[in-house]
């Protein structure tokens, strides 16, 4: 069965702090995804990565950044985190060709 | 660029009513179109696709066809249950200029739907 695990199901955290978002999939696909879900909003992109080491900019990459050292993992990283950054995060995976896209749980992030 | 919209929501229905769910796009290329579904406190769910245009996608009783000439895709069932109570969300997926897709999706907003006995 196809996984895209995150490492957080909710965290808490305070302004300022540097947060990581870890996720991890294990169908050895090429392309990885970091959204943010906001009620009204829908799913926004925040980064890609096409291939290890590569990362792309996404529609709101603004007080993100993005590791992408080995091909199984993928991690979005808040530098100083800030309440409008309190959200749902999922992060998604797809093969070569982008047919579908698979998701894991999310996390729910707070901070205060 | 390219965008999604949906219906406004919340829907709320009865058990064995029938459902549509609107959704229309924008795009510049020949972009596959999707429903994803989200039921409580779990991620998204790839409910059913199209690739092309007059394509008819399925699932679980649901079905959306894609409209080239109406840029829609709307969402259909016959006889929801209460079990089909959760939050969908249409998208599409964008191609660069070679034709590649790297899955990246662009969503709408979503539809909570809440079915009752």
């Amino acid at each position: 069965d196809v996984k895209v695990t995150q490492s957080s199901r909710y965290l808490v955290k305070r302004t300022g702090e540097k947060v990581f978002l870890e996720c991890v999939q294990d169908m050895d696909h090429e392309n990885m995804f970091w959204y943010r879900q906001d009620p009204g909003l829908g799913l926004r992109l925040i980064y890609f990565s096409y291939d290890v080491k590569m990362k792309e900019k996404g529609d709101i990459p603004e007080g993100y950044s993005v590791s992408r050292e080995k091909k199984e993992r993928f991690s979005l990283i808040l530098e100083s985190a800030s309440t409008n950054q309190t959200s749902m995060y999922l992060c998604a995976s797809s093969p070569p060709g982008g047919t579908e896209a698979f998701f894991g749980q999310g996390t729910r992030l707070t901070v205060v | 660029g390219d965008s999604v919209t949906q219906m406004e929501g919340p829907v709320t229905l009865s058990e064995e009513a029938f459902l549509t769910i609107n959704c229309t796009y924008t795009a510049t290329g020949y972009p596959s179109l999707f429903w994803y579904v989200q039921y409580p406190g779990e991620g998204l769910q790839l409910l059913l696709k199209a690739t092309k245009a007059d394509d008819k996608g399925s699932n679980k009783g649901f079905e959306a066809t894609y409209r080239k000439e109406t840029t829609s895709f709307h969402l259909e069932k016959g006889s929801v249950q209460v079990s089909d109570s959760a939050v969908y969300f249409c998208a599409l997926s964008e191609t660069n200029a070679g034709g590649t897709s790297y899955g990246k999706l662009t969503f709408g907003q979503g539809t909570i739907l809440t079915v009752h006995p």
